[in-house]
């Protein structure tokens, strides 16, 4: 089976400082997806970025960009200029190549911005 | 609709009493999913379908727990004789399926929180 472990439960940035919450899987599976999701305090989960294992070059949406080390089975996530909106929890998340099946999530980390 | 639904968004139910939990996909999006998210933790999957048939399971905690998608849309996740435990965040996230190619991003719904007293 799949694990997520994302070991920061916590970390505070101040505002417009550059942030990088880490992420580490397990699988035996050579093609899956990663992805970072946020979820604010209204709980709806939105993504953020995703990145293909197939893929060697390193996602990135504006501010938010990843360092996935696929033999090291890390994928980390820096946002850069953090804003006060960035506020909310963070989950890296695993799926298996093919779409049929659920999402793996880690435990999640409390970003928090100091303005 | 331009995003998923789910009602209600709270619930408090008795110990023992039977909830239903609704969730409306996006219009078109062949694959739904259902997670259970406890306080503190993230969303754990439940089960899977993709249009009526319930292709996977294998995450309901209990033979309690019980969802339905019948005509390939709305879905419902029953939960009977509902215990202290089953107090959670129930997440609902549809995506186009395995037929339009991708990554099928999954889309969640703002999520159903119950309360078991």
């Amino acid at each position: 089976a799949q694990t997520v472990t994302q070991s920061q439960p916590e970390m505070s940035v101040q505002e417009a400082e550059t942030v990088t919450l880490s992420c580490t899987y397990d699988t035996s599976e050579s093609d899956y997806y990663l992805f970072w999701y946020k979820q604010p305090p209204s709980r709806q989960m939105i993504l953020v970025i995703r990145q293909e294992a197939y893929k060697q070059q390193n996602a990135t949406e504006n501010r938010f960009s990843v360092n996935f080390q696929k033999a090291a089975k890390s994928f980390s996530l820096k946002i850069s200029d953090s804003q006060l909106g960035d506020a909310a929890m963070y989950f890296c998340a695993y799926r298996t190549e093919g779409g049929a099946d659920g999402l793996t999530f880690g435990k999640g980390t409390h970003l928090i911005i100091q303005p | 609709g331009a995003g998923v639904s789910q009602s209600p968004r709270y619930k408090v139910a008795k110990r023992g009493q039977d909830v239903a939990l609704r969730c409306d996909p996006i219009s078109g999006h062949v694959s739904l999913f259902w997670y259970q998210q406890a306080l503190g933790q993230g969303p754990e999957f439940l089960t899977y379908f993709q249009n009526e048939a319930q292709l996977d399971k294998s995450g309901l905690p209990s033979d309690r727990f019980f969802a339905e998608r019948p005509e390939g849309s709305v879905s419902t996740l029953k939960i009977q004789r509902t215990q202290q435990e089953d107090s959670a965040v129930y997440l609902c996230a549809s995506s186009l399926g395995v037929l339009a190619g991708g990554p099928y991003e999954q889309y969640f719904g703002p999520g159903t929180r119950l309360t078991v007293t």
